[in-house]
C-alpha cells in the first residue's frame, strides 16, 4: 500500500528557477513530514521537516508548504542551483511511531 | 565516528548464500533502523531497534531476514538463503529520538547473482 505519493518523478529546471515537488499522504495519524535529499551512492540526508501545526516552514532556500485538510505537502527550492541536482524524497511518520514511510522520489536536475 | 558507518559498502553473493551486513550507529543514538532501497524507489522500512530490542520488525519481508543489536550499539542484518530479489541497497539509520531526526549511512549495495 502506497501511503505517500510523490510527484513528479523527474524535474528539470534552469539555474535560478524554483523547483516544486509535491506529496500526498493517506494516513491521518501521520504528524511528522520530512524531506530528504539523496546523492548517488549516498544515504538520504534530512533537509527540512514540518509538523502539522504549522502551514509553512522555511530554511534558507528550502520551504515546506503543508495543507492538512488536503493531506498534501510540498517542497519548494528557491534559486535552484546545479548543486541541488539530486533525488528528493518526502516521507511521513507518526511521532510516537518507529518508521518513516517514503515517497517514490523525484530526480531533480538543475541546468547551469 | 561522526556518522553512521555501514560495512561492507558493496557485497556480491551467490544465490542461496548467507550474508551479514553491519551498521555502526552514531554514538549515543539509542534508536537504530534498517531500510531497503531498490533502484528508483524510496527506502522501505525493515526493522527498528530501541536499545537492544527489536521494537518493530514488521517490515522484514520473510523469515530469511533477521537482525540483531546485542549491546545496543552495532547492529547486524542477516539474510539467509539469498535470492536475486534481495538485491538492493540496505540502509541503516540512527536517531536520538524514535521516529524522526534520522541520520542515514551510505548503505550496503547487495547484489545476488
Amino acid at each position: 500500500q502506497q501511503q505517500v505519493k510523490q510527484s513528479p518523478q523527474s524535474l528539470i529546471v534552469q539555474k535560478g528557477g524554483i523547483s516544486i515537488i509535491n506529496c500526498a499522504y493517506e494516513n491521518t495519524a501521520f504528524d511528522y513530514f520530512p524531506w530528504y535529499q539523496q546523492f548517488p551512492g549516498k544515504g538520504p540526508a534530512l533537509l527540512i521537516a514540518i509538523r502539522p501545526d504549522v502551514s509553512e516552514k522555511k530554511e534558507g532556500r528550502f520551504t515546506i508548504s503543508f495543507n492538512k485538510s488536503a493531506k498534501q505537502f510540498s517542497l519548494h527550492i528557491m534559486d535552484s542551483q546545479p548543486g541541488d541536482s539530486a533525488t528528493y524524497f518526502c516521507a511521513a511518520s507518526k511521532t510516537s511511531g518507529s518508521r518513516l514511510t517514503f515517497g517514490e522520489g523525484t530526480q531533480l536536475t538543475v541546468n547551469p | 565516528g561522526a556518522g553512521v558507518s555501514q560495512t561492507p559498502s558493496n557485497k556480491v553473493t551467490e544465490k542461496g548464500k548467507y550474508v551479514e551486513l553491519r551498521c555502526d550507529p552514531i554514538s549515543g543514538h539509542t534508536a537504530l533502523y534498517w531500510y531497503r532501497q531498490s533502484l528508483g524507489q524510496g527506502p522501505e522500512f525493515l526493522i527498528y531497534f530501541q536499545g537492544t530490542g527489536a521494537a518493530d520488525d514488521s517490515g522484514l519481508p520473510n523469515d530469511r531476514f533477521f537482525a540483531v543489536r546485542p549491546e545496543g550499539s552495532v547492529s547486524t542484518l542477516k539474510i539467509q538463503r539469498t535470492e536475486r530479489g534481495d538485491s538492493a541497497v540496505y540502509l541503516c539509520a540512527s536517531s536520538l529520538n524514535p521516529g524522526y531526526g534520522y541520520t542515514f549511512g551510505s548503505g550496503t549495495r547487495l547484489t545476488v547473482v
